[in-house]
């Protein structure tokens, strides 16, 4: 696709619930980012992945949060037992980052409702 | 007036206005900033971007200023038309980081 793909738009789940969040990062992007958007908040980082490194874990809110990265390419957020304050916008970026500093593109998110 | 419920600072102009969102960053060895558009329902999408060694960058009807001295980025958009509404946010990268960090975003609201 031409662009940042996430799936999906929207999800509802009941609180203590699992959820699997995806992204398809644009083709040939080695750098992804995933970030959170509280209703009128600036954005949230959450975790970096970078070509084959480790990935900067250091935004994760608590250890109910994880995310890997397979083959370089797709990506999946990975939310136990949800709580409501885990509802929000998840943000999913990819960047070529063939320099130090080179714009994010970013998906349309996937808006997270716990209830 | 702001919105209510999305606590963002919020601006209001006339189309045909010009407009000035403002943004104050914290660390001053950021060294490259960004300034993105998000409009409701869409992940935020890149405008324009100036990295430390300049003080203005001019892209069609945008123009960033930033001011090192006080920490202080502007976006400034020309004959503001109401697709322009949405929400702006700047961000910034420090030396050796890869990762943006956002502010807060400012609300732009245009009446026709």
């Amino acid at each position: 696709g031409a662009g940042v793909s996430q799936s999906p738009s929207n999800k509802v789940t009941e609180k203590g619930k699992d959820v699997e969040l995806r992204c398809d990062p644009i083709s040939g992007h080695t750098a992804l980012y995933w970030y959170r958007q509280s209703l009128g908040q600036g954005l949230e980082f959450l975790i970096y992945f970078q070509g084959n490194s480790a990935p900067d874990k250091s935004g994760l809110p608590s250890d109910r949060f994880s995310a890997e990265r397979t083959g370089g390419s797709v990506s999946t957020l990975t939310i136990q037992r949800t709580q409501q304050e885990d509802s929000a916008v998840y943000l999913c970026a990819s960047s070529p980052q063939t320099g130090l500093n080179t714009e994010a593109f970013f998906g349309q998110g996937t808006r997270l409702t716990v209830v | 007036g702001e919105s209510v419920g999305l606590h963002l600072p919020t601006l209001s102009v006339q189309e045909g206005d010009n407009s000035i969102i403002n943004c104050a960053y914290s660390n001053s060895a950021s060294d490259y900033f960004i300034w993105y558009k998000q409009e409701s329902g869409k992940g935020p999408q890149f405008i324009i971007d100036i990295r430390s060694n300049m003080d203005k960058r001019q892209g069609q009807r945008v123009t960033v200023l930033l001011n090192k001295t006080v920490k202080h980025l502007s976006l400034q958009i020309a004959a503001t038309q109401p697709g322009d509404s949405a929400v702006y946010f700047c961000a910034e990268n420090t030396g050796g980081s890869y990762i943006p960090t956002f502010g807060r975003g400012t609300s732009l609201i245009v009446h026709p």
